[in-house]
C-alpha cells in the first residue's frame, strides 16, 4: 500500500512569511497527526484529528498555527507568520489501529 | 504530565556487542510504551510497543513499572542497526538516542 505522502519535501521562507503544508494519508486511516521536530530534539504532537474532528491541538501555537483536515482525509498545515524559531521538520503521520505509519517530513527553514 | 526521558544522545558500540537503550518516563496511569526507529534516510516508523511483548529484529524491550524503565536491548548488535531510536510514551517522544554500530 502506499504510503503517508506530504509536500513539498523542502521549503524556504523569510520570517513574518506564511507557509502550508499538504499531508495525504494511508487510505483507509481515520487518525492522522501533524508533529514538529526540531533539530536534536524527538518528534512533538502538534495536532491529532479522528476523521475531520480535533481530538487533541493542546501543543498547536494557535496564534500563528492553523490546520485542517476537509472530508476527514488530505490535511493541511499552515503558519502565518512564520518566526526563526518555526524551523522544524514537519512530520504527518497516519494511523488505523493505534500503529502510526510515518510520512517523509517537510523541512522548513525560515530566514 | 507525561515525560519521556532517554538520558544517552549518542551510543557506540561494537558489532556483536549488546546493547541497551535507556528510556524512562513519567506517567501515573498505565503506560502505552513505544520504541521508534529512523534508519538513514528513511521514514520514522515503529520498532515495537509495550503491549505486543514481541521480539522485532533481535530487539526487545521490558516494561519495568517500579523503576519507570521501558529500556531497548539487543544482544549482538549488527552493523545494520546503526540508527535513531526514539522512546515514545503514547504521543509523547523523548530526545532521540543516536546508535552507531562499528565493525
Amino acid at each position: 500500500e502506499a504510503g503517508v505522502a506530504q509536500s513539498p519535501r523542502y521549503k524556504i521562507i523569510e520570517k513574518r512569511q506564511s507557509v502550508a503544508f499538504w499531508c495525504n494519508p494511508i487510505s483507509g486511516h481515520a487518525t492522522l497527526y501533524w508533529y514538529q521536530q526540531i533539530l536534536g530534539q524527538g518528534p512533538k504532537l502538534l495536532i491529532q484529528f479522528q476523521n475531520n474532528g480535533v481530538v487533541d491541538d493542546s501543543q498547536l501555537p494557535k496564534d500563528r498555527f492553523s490546520a485542517e483536515r476537509l472530508k476527514g482525509v488530505d490535511s493541511t498545515l499552515k503558519i502565518q507568520p512564520a518566526k526563526l524559531e518555526d524551523s522544524a521538520v514537519y512530520l504527518c503521520a497516519s494511523s488505523l489501529w493505534g500503529t502510526q505509519y510515518f510520512g517523509p517530513g517537510t523541512r522548513l527553514l525560515v530566514l | 504530565a507525561q515525560r519521556v526521558t532517554q538520558p544517552e544522545k549518542l551510543l557506540s558500540v561494537f558489532k556483536g556487542a549488546p546493547v541497551e537503550l535507556k528510556c524512562n518516563y513519567s506517567y501515573s496511569g498505565s503506560p502505552e510504551l513505544f520504541w521508534y526507529v529512523q534508519y538513514s534516510r528513511q521514514r520514522l516508523q515503529l520498532l515495537l510497543r509495550h503491549i505486543s511483548r514481541e521480539s522485532i529484529k533481535g530487539f526487545t524491550a521490558d516494561l519495568n513499572k517500579g523503576e519507570t524503565s521501558f529500556h531497548l536491548k539487543k544482544p549482538f548488535a549488527q552493523e545494520e542497526d546503526s540508527a535513531m531510536y526514539y522512546c515514545a510514551l503514547a504521543l509523547n517522544f523523548g530526545k532521540g538516542t543516536s546508535l552507531l554500530v562499528t565493525p
